[in-house]
């Protein structure tokens, strides 16, 4: 019954590979995130959606593309990993873009 | 810009030993603010919050006012225990765009020992 579930928990890939990590939420909640947590624990959110529908784009690299089937679900793509990518990718939702949000366990991301 | 500032780590500790965790903030606004813990392997999960000035917010023992004076949101807890060594975020909320957007501190480790 987890409430935030992002698979896998680790990702070991080469550079220049392309890769996916997905979540999903059992929460009923609207809105969606992802955020990239670095090696010093500084997390910083990349994408939100919201009802399907993208809200807030940081300044991210277009390699990252995030996609959303439906509001229970996602899921981020990345093209052509770099070194930098490697990092903790964490998936949050809320039940709107004000409340208190709830974190997956992570995706701890490895480039070689 | 909007930004939250919080002590560096690593925090260590004896069990039952009084805990601070400073956290002070800069916002064009009137910001919610937060708490979370990570526990080791684990996602952040929000630990207490506080939506205006001079609210209380609290959870398991730790607790943090919301100080508009001194923009500050220091979280306390009276004795520690081991069980409570994790890494600690201070966090504000802030429409953005017609959305709020969650801006997270650097966080601070806590280790706290027998």
């Amino acid at each position: 019954d987890t409430a935030v579930s992002q698979t896998p928990k680790y990702l070991v890939t080469q550079m220049g590979n392309d890769k996916s990590i997905k979540c999903e939420q059992n929460l009923g909640h609207d809105t969606m995130y992802w955020y990239k947590q670095d090696s010093k624990k500084f997390l910083k959110i990349m994408f939100s959606y919201n009802n399907k529908e993208l809200i807030i784009n940081e300044t991210v690299p277009n390699r990252f593309s995030p996609k959303s089937p439906d509001k229970a679900h996602l899921n981020l793509h990345i093209n052509s990993l770099e070194l930098g990518d490697s990092a903790v990718y964490f998936c949050a939702s809320s039940q709107d873009a004000a409340q208190p949000q709830h974190f997956g366990d992570g995706t701890r991301l490895s480039i070689l | 810009g909007n930004s939250v500032t919080q002590m560096e780590g690593p925090v260590t500790l004896s069990e039952e030993a009084f805990l601070t965790i400073n956290c002070t903030y800069t916002a064009t606004g009137y910001p919610s603010l937060f708490w979370y813990v990570q526990y080791p392997g684990e996602g952040l999960q929000l630990l207490l919050k506080a939506t205006k000035a001079d609210d209380k917010g609290s959870n398991k023992g730790f607790e943090a006012t919301y100080r508009k004076e001194t923009t500050s949101f220091h979280l306390e807890k009276g004795s520690v225990q081991v069980s409570d060594s994790a890494v600690y975020f201070c966090a504000l909320s802030l429409p953005s765009g017609g959305y709020n957007k969650l801006i997270f501190g650097a966080g601070t480790r806590l280790a706290v020992h027998p």
